[in-house]
């Protein structure tokens, strides 16, 4: 089975500070993604990377940024956490971007920023 | 990507089989059907995918009609576990460099009733 693992579930922070949330992937998939899922809003994408070291902005980049040094691994950061950014935080992956390839998610990482 | 339309809610008794039902009526001959559920503060499940035939796998059933324009999801034997929010996707082969592109839209809240 797929398994994508988020370092942390529920996180506290506080405004101003820089936050790290990791991910990690053990099924050798070349594409990587971070999707924020707030009420009524549904997920949106925040960056998504297509392979090592390459990273595209999704929908919602602002006030985010992220790094994939390794093909396992994908972190988001908040360079400045603002009260705005608590939300949960999904990271996936993909094998390719295959016609019928399907994303897997993590458990879902639960900030809060106060 | 086509857009899909659900019921808001359902209810299913435990043991009996739960039929979600989903219309694409705009779906392209390219568009994969995806259907994934969410539990309540945890990440997207896959569950099934299909093109045109129909397909099972050890969770569930899913069913595309001829014309492609609806699908259901069949859990032959409901239980308690799974009450959840189940999401309907469709959407084309992604290029080699666009990522996501996976629009969760509301879904369907299953409640399974003891």
């Amino acid at each position: 089975d797929v398994k994508v693992t988020q370092s942390s579930r529920y996180l506290v922070k506080r405004t101003g500070e820089k936050v790290f949330l990791e991910c990690v992937q053990d099924m050798d998939h070349e594409n990587m993604f971070w999707y924020r899922q707030d009420p009524g809003l549904g997920l949106r994408l925040i960056y998504f990377s297509y392979d090592v070291k390459m990273k595209e902005k999704g929908d919602i980049p602002e006030g985010y940024s992220v790094s994939r040094e390794k093909k396992e691994r994908f972190s988001l950061i908040l360079e400045s956490a603002s009260t705005n950014q608590t939300s949960m935080y999904l990271c996936a992956s993909r094998e390719t971007a295959v016609s019928g390839n399907t994303i897997y998610f993590g458990e879902g990482s639960w900030l809060t920023v106060v | 990507d086509a857009k899909t339309t659900q019921p808001t809610s359902m209810d299913c008794a435990e043991g009996r089989a739960a039929n979600l039902p989903c219309n694409h009526s705009t779906i392209s001959g390219n568009e994969y059907v995806y259907w994934y559920r969410q539990i309540h503060s945890q990440g997207p499940q896959y569950i099934i995918h299909g093109l045109k035939n129909n397909e099972t796998n050890e969770m569930a059933s899913l069913i595309i009609t001829e014309d492609r324009k609806s699908s259901t999801l069949i859990l032959p034997h409901a239980t308690l576990r799974d009450t959840a929010v189940y999401y309907c996707i469709v959407r084309a082969s992604p290029t080699a460099v666009t990522g996501n592109q996976f629009y969760f839209g509301t879904g369907t809240s299953l409640t399974v009733i003891p």
